[in-house]
């Protein structure tokens, strides 16, 4: 088993239109939880993380933690075509050592 | 740009080549990484350095062998390498002492014939 399962996708949504990216993960160390966004060609680049369980916002994505259920997701709100691109979730239990889901392929179609 | 560069942006090596990766961070990190990303399949970690330390080696073949001279400066030296090893690699730093986030650089893709 994967320590972070993350579906592949690819997700296809219009423009304008609330997408929703999920990862699962086992272990129970984790600590931060982090969402990072690949374009094609370049290196990933953070979106934003929380620390333990809960939500937290930044224009219009939002990151939500339940440790409980050891559920991570990213929330995009009015989606742009320049959101398409491989979302990738990460956790660290603290050590500063990021492990990855595979990735979700999202195009934007406007 | 990120603060990481990396070179080169492509690489064709043959099984029997020597080669090296190179990796500058421009960030004042005292951490810095290695990831091999394959089609397909999540971003592993390959090595971790800590103040120039190594502090992290995830079972990587002895065929990868990493060189850190210091902490904005790090290598991955390639030889006899397989066709599977064909993938991206990409370097990140990270400051420990102040948050979680690592810092990538564009990536090295590298073909093995």
């Amino acid at each position: 088993q994967k320590e972070v399962e993350q579906d592949p996708g690819p997700l296809s949504v219009p423009e304008g239109a609330i997408v929703s990216l999920n990862c699962t993960y086992s272990n129970s160390a984790f600590q931060y939880f982090m969402w990072y966004r690949q374009y094609s060609r370049k290196g990933p680049e953070l979106l934003m993380y929380t620390y333990s369980s809960g939500n937290k916002e930044d224009g219009r994505f939002t990151a939500q933690v339940d440790k409980s259920s050891k559920y991570i997701s990213l929330f995009i709100r009015d989606s742009q075509p320049s959101d398409s691109a491989t979302y990738l979730c990460a956790t660290d239990t603290g050590r500063r050592a990021l492990t990855f889901g595979s990735g979700t392929r999202l195009q934007v179609q406007p | 740009e990120t603060g990481v560069t990396q070179t080169p942006r492509h690489l064709v090596m043959g099984m029997t080549n020597k080669k090296s990766l190179k990796c500058e961070q421009h960030l004042g990190h005292n951490a810095m990484y290695w990831y091999k990303q394959s089609a397909k399949k999540p971003l592993e970690l390959m090595f971790v350095y800590n103040f120039k330390e190594q502090t992290e080696n995830n079972s990587v073949p002895s065929r990868f062998s990493p060189e850190c001279p210091n902490s904005s400066h790090l290598f991955l030296h390639l030889h006899t390498l397989q066709p599977e090893d064909s993938a991206l690699y990409l370097c990140a730093s990270s400051d420990t002492r102040a948050s979680p986030e690592a810092f990538f650089g564009q990536g090295t893709r590298l073909t093995v014939v």
